[in-house]
């Protein structure tokens, strides 16, 4: 079965912090692909990054990076120098292919407030 | 703005109603899905169509359908409305079907059931 855990509910730090989300992930496909969206206030979902499985490559842009680990299951989401604009929900998703269709598989969500 | 759009943004009826929900996907986009996010489930993918063809279910209840018209765009239908199909109904579109399409999500419609 596929699954995708965000352990973090809510995160709240202040501006300029560092903050890391969490996203642990089960599959027994050897190919997947992991994802992660946004969901600000106004609700719509934000693609962010999409990373496959054989790429472990850490993955930087701008003040956001990713940290892969194949070993542990997991795909981390750094935001360094937060700002308020960051605040939202985060959503880690698992890609799962089976009979010519895909699903996503998404984890419950990190809400993170960037205080001022 | 991920290009695709939904419509209508905000849906207010009652129970035992029956609804529905549209979607154009991104202009050359043949992948649609259907998204439901309520509180208590958070996001679950309900049905997926390819180019007009049904190509995945997943927790979808047998009171729901939908489909994809020959222009490419959707209509997820929700009958027999209950208090709990209140939620935010997303669609999704992607160029192909496969691990490596992106998903881009639409702004989402709401629904409420009174």
């Amino acid at each position: 079965a596929q699954k995708v855990t965000q352990a973090q509910t809510e995160i709240s730090v202040v501006e300029k912090e560092d903050v890391t989300l969490d996203c642990v992930y089960e599959t027994r496909d050897t190919t997947y692909y992991l994802f992660w969206y946004k969901q600000p206030p106004s609700g719509e979902l934000v693609f962010l990054i999409r990373r496959n499985s054989f790429d472990e490559q850490n993955e930087i842009s701008g003040r956001y990076s990713w940290n892969f680990q194949k070993s542990t299951s997991s795909f981390n989401f750094t935001i360094t120098a937060s700002q308020v604009v960051d605040s939202a929900v985060y959503f880690c998703a698992l890609a799962n292919f089976y009979q010519g269709a895909q699903k996503l598989v998404f984890g419950q969500g990190t809400r993170l407030t960037i205080n001022p | 703005d991920s290009g695709v759009t939904q419509t209508p943004k905000h849906l207010i009826t009652a129970t035992g109603q029956r609804v529905t929900l549209r979607c154009s996907p991104r202009s050359g986009d043949l992948s649609v899905y259907w998204y439901q996010q309520s509180l208590d489930q958070g996001l679950q993918f309900l049905i997926q169509y390819y180019n007009g063809e049904e190509r995945a279910k997943g927790n979808i209840l047998e009171r729901f359908s939908a489909q994809q018209f020959p222009d490419l765009h959707s209509e997820l239908n929700l009958s027999s409305l209950e208090l709990g199909d209140s939620a935010l109904y997303f669609c999704a579109s992607s160029l192909r079907t496969g691990y490596d399409n992106e998903q881009f999500f639409g702004p989402g419609t709401r629904l409420t059931v009174l």
